[in-house]
């Protein structure tokens, strides 16, 4: 079975332009998460998303947006980039709403410069 | 405001010998705990994790320990071996929190052979 896969795994933008990450979660998995790691804050959660809905948003700015689609693959776009958000992406996957477990994927290293 | 705490930025342990990291937390509303391990470039792997009913929970060469009244939880690994080496992060998710995981800092684990 496919695990969590994330694309693309590098990406180099530059302040102020807008990035689309994708993340397809594991067959059969239903919520789709977000989180952002960087070296001073750690994994922070950006949002959930199940069936299509966004159920939980952490707090992050209004720049930060995701969807789901009906296949249950997502996306995640950030617009105007500014330095701070270099980090790397990670999508994760569980199996149903309920399902407490997430599976990671590789994440997506983006670098803004 | 942290609520997962990882007080432990490192530990070293020779192979072999019993692997004890410690995670505390400050969330009553937290029933649901997990262990993952991360290394670099690669997602979190998921590793074991533990309900707030148990308070201990075994899988092979990992065990989870759950103290709910100190608000603790400690994964031990015995024995070590090398290939553990790695940064594991313990996650907490409940009460308005159950679709998001709130990770801890982390703790750099390195196994001498």
């Amino acid at each position: 079975k496919a695990g969590v896969t994330q694309t693309p795994r590098y990406l180099i933008k530059t302040r102020g332009q807008q990035v689309t990450l994708s993340c397809s979660p594991i067959s059969g998995h239903r919520s789709v998460s977000w989180y952002q790691q960087t070296p001073g804050q750690g994994l922070q959660f950006l949002f959930e998303y199940f069936s299509e809905t966004q159920r939980n948003k952490g707090n992050f700015p209004g720049r930060f947006s995701g969807r789901q689609f009906s296949n249950s693959r997502s996306e995640m776009n950030v617009s105007t980039l500014e330095l701070g958000d270099s980090a790397l992406y990670l999508c994760a996957s569980s199996f149903t709403g309920t399902s407490r477990i997430q599976y990671f994927g590789a994440g997506t290293r983006l670098s803004v410069l | 405001d942290q609520q997962v705490k990882q007080n432990s930025p490192s530990l070293s342990v020779q192979e072999g010998r019993i692997s004890i990291l410690n995670c505390d937390y400050t969330n009553s509303m937290f029933d649901y705990f997990l262990w993952y391990k991360k290394y670099p470039a690669e997602g979190p792997t998921f590793l074991i994790s533990i309900s707030s009913i148990k308070d201990k929970n075994e899988d092979g060469r990992f065990t989870v320990f759950l103290n709910k009244s100190a608000k603790h939880l400690s994964l031990h690994i015995v024995p070590s071996q090398p290939g553990d080496s790695a940064v594991y992060f313990c996650a907490a998710s409940g009460g308005d929190s159950s679709y998001k995981l709130i990770f801890g800092s982390g703790t750099r684990l390195l196994v001498r052979p």
